[in-house]
């Protein structure tokens, strides 16, 4: 079957702007948890949804938000774009809980110039 | 807080021989899952090996083991019969169980020498 899917694979994007990343999950995983990936900070937990609502949040500023549809696809926005945003943004999903061992898309790499 | 250490930012191996890689947790949780994920250079990680906590005996994947020692909170990874492409980042993680958020370490990058 279909892994997680991301799309775009790479963004640049300027100053001030706003981006939005989707994911499709695994078919049937409700689960959708999104991560910050850059070189300093590591991997940094941002949000996840379950059936169309956060059940948990990480500590980024309100610029980051994030949203699930009722198949389960996810999007996140990010506003008023910084150059501290640039970094690989990856999207994991699982059936029900994280517990059960994410499975991670390729991830989306942002740019912010 | 929480937090997970991998102490060995590099490390390298000789292909076919054993390699374990280092990881040390903090939690004051009692019920929570230990992970090792393999991130290549194609970006998507790929879960390893998964341990619960409340279970004592070592998780085994086919050359990848681990050996968890719940009350020192230390779960390396034992690496068999290394091969060219295991060569990737590791990154051991942990979750909670009242939680879904994933905590991970900053990785260990994994070179195998042919």
């Amino acid at each position: 079957k279909a892994g997680v899917t991301q799309t775009p694979r790479y963004l640049i994007k300027t100053r001030g702007q706003q981006v939005t990343l989707s994911c499709s999950p695994i078919s049937g995983h409700r689960s959708v948890s999104w991560y910050q990936q850059t070189p300093g900070q590591g991997l940094q937990f941002l949000f996840e949804y379950f059936s169309e609502t956060q059940r948990n949040k990480g500590n980024f500023p309100g610029r980051f938000s994030g949203r699930q549809f009722s198949n389960s696809r996810s999007e996140m926005n990010v506003s008023t774009l910084e150059l501290g945003d640039s970094a690989l943004y990856l999207c994991a999903s699982s059936p029900h809980r994280g517990l059960d061992g994410y499975t991670f898309g390729s991830g989306t790499r942002l740019t912010v110039v | 807080a929480q937090t997970v250490t991998q102490s060995q930012p590099e490390m390298s191996v000789q292909e076919a021989e054993t390699v374990t890689l280092s990881c040390t947790y903090d939690t004051s949780e009692s019920d929570y899952y230990l992970f090792w994920y393999k991130q290549p250079p194609s970006r998507q990680m790929i879960l390893v090996i998964r341990q619960e906590a409340y279970k004592q005996q070592n998780a085994t994947e086919n050359r990848f083991s681990v050996n968890f020692q719940k009350a020192a909170k230390s779960f390396s990874l034992k690496i068999s019969d290394s091969q060219l492409g295991d060569a990737a980042m590791y990154f051991c993680a942990y979750i909670v169980n009242r939680d879904d958020k994933i905590i991970f370490g900053k990785g260990t990058r994994l070179h195998i020498l042919p």
